[in-house]
């Protein structure tokens, strides 16, 4: 099963609203990435945060790694028609070494014009 | 091409049919991954090639699910026997070497049993 959690499951806004998804895990992480997948598409790679702190910007989306690496969170300032799908954390193998990404469940992104 | 190929997209078997699904990950990528995906729920891992070998195979569900790798490029992922419960769409990803590195996913092939 999943070994971090991904909140809201769901969210809606109105386009120009912010939005924000949390990742949260009981273990400490080496990495994290986070991944976007449009209806009937497929998960497309968005970042990787590695240090403890860490902050980087992509245009509207910001993406933050908490100080204990238990934590991520992804924030998109002033949501636009194009930002609707499921946004996806996923920390590298929670096992020291281990390859595999570990998905959260998601937070499906909608949006109202 | 320069994306993950993934075939066949959709693919319908009766229960207890074998089934065949191949990727073709992006050239030169040493990385391969294998990911079930069932409706509403993030990618599981099934498991994980680095070259030709299977360095991971724990996601695997049932000893009916196998996959290889013999040359290093293509994968393909058998599943025996298939149940409903296979049903998903199985997506491959690849990526360029091993350890915090992208992955590029395919469009996945997705499986429906009856």
């Amino acid at each position: 099963g999943q070994q971090v959690m991904q909140i809201p499951q769901y969210q809606h806004v109105q386009e120009g609203e912010d939005f924000t998804t949390y990742c949260n895990s009981s273990t400490t992480l080496s990495n994290i990435q986070w991944y976007k997948q449009r209806p009937g598409g497929h998960p497309v790679f968005l970042i990787q945060l590695v240090k403890s702190g860490e902050v980087k910007k992509q245009k509207r989306l910001t993406f933050q790694f908490g100080e204990a690496k238990k934590n991520s969170s992804l924030h998109i300032t002033a949501t636009q028609t194009t930002d609707v799908g499921t946004y996806f954390c996923a920390p590298e193998g929670l096992i020291q070494g281990a390859q595999k990404l570990v998905f959260g469940q998601g937070t499906r992104l909608t949006i109202n014009p | 091409g320069a994306g993950v190929s993934q075939s066949p997209r959709y693919k319908v078997a009766k229960r207890g049919q074998d089934v065949a699904l191949r990727c073709d990950p992006i050239s030169g990528h040493v990385s391969l991954f294998w990911y079930q995906q069932a409706l509403g729920q993030g990618p599981e891992f099934l498991t994980y090639f680095q070259n030709e070998a299977q360095l991971d195979k724990s996601g695997l569900p049932s000893d009916r699910f196998f996959a290889e790798r013999p040359e290093g490029s293509v994968s393909t992922l058998k599943i025996q026997r298939t149940q409903q419960e296979d049903s998903a769409v199985y997506l491959c990803a690849s990526s360029q070497y091993r350890g915090r590195q992208p992955q590029h996913f395919g469009d996945g092939t997705r499986l429906s049993i009856l």
